[in-house]
């Protein structure tokens, strides 16, 4: 257990739809960063925050947006859904923002329909 | 484009032998990078990592060797054990700005026991 925590665990929708992803860092990590993986493809990086600030933004959709909330927990918001979206979206937390290693959550698996 | 790259999608092994897992990268920025353990229905797990300024790092049975000349590093198990059969990832990051990790597409590596 990686002590970071992702709901829900599973979500099927349909295209056009709008879904919120939520995750829940290590106590007392403050970075946040959201990874997107398809089928067959590595992790790719679409955000990252800390202590509530954007940090970094990778290849992430203008139909998706995130937050940090000030208990540091994260927010993934993905809208007008489309059937490529559907892929496993990671979590991870680490304690600074620097080069540390990241823990990862066991994900959310997003089906498009 | 993948800046990243894992060439062997998998490996097989013998219990007791050494794994060898690869791991190419293109960008001369990287100067940090990990190894993470998959295994189904679970988030990756770090499992070592290596600074730009060593070329060995080792913990226990695993040992990752970079060679920044050739932008290539590896991943040695010896002895590897079955509970080793799991996807592997390589991942990179630049230690000039954000965390974000750079990943490649995973080796699937199995263990026969």
């Amino acid at each position: 257990d990686s002590g970071v925590t992702q709901t829900p665990k599973h979500l099927i929708t349909a295209t056009g739809q709008r879904v919120t992803l939520r995750c829940s860092p290590r106590s007392g990590d403050l970075s946040v960063y959201w990874y997107q993986q398809s089928l067959d493809q590595g992790l790719q990086f679409l955000i990252q925050y800390y202590n509530g600030e954007e940090r970094a933004k990778g290849n992430i959709l203008e139909r998706f947006s995130a937050q940090q909330f000030p208990d540091l927990h994260s927010e993934l918001n993905l809208s007008s859904l489309e059937l490529g979206d559907s892929a496993l979206y990671f979590c991870a937390s680490s304690l600074a923002g620097g080069p540390d290693e990241q823990f990862f959550g066991p994900g959310t698996r997003l089906t498009v329909l | 484009d993948q800046q990243v790259k894992q060439n062997s999608p998998s490996l097989s092994v013998q219990e007791g032998r050494i794994s060898i897992l690869n791991c190419d990268y293109t960008n001369s920025m990287f100067d940090y990078f990990l190894w993470y353990k998959k295994y189904p229905a679970e988030g990756p797990t770090f499992l070592i990592s290596i600074s730009s300024i060593k070329d060995k790092n080792e913990d226990g049975r695993f040992t990752v060797f970079l060679n920044k000349s050739a932008k290539h590093l590896s991943l040695h198990i010896v002895p590897s054990q079955p509970g080793d059969s799991a996807v592997y990832f390589c991942a990179a990051s630049a230690q000039t700005g954000a965390n974000n990790l750079f990943f490649g597409t995973g080796t699937r590596l199995t263990v026969i026991p």
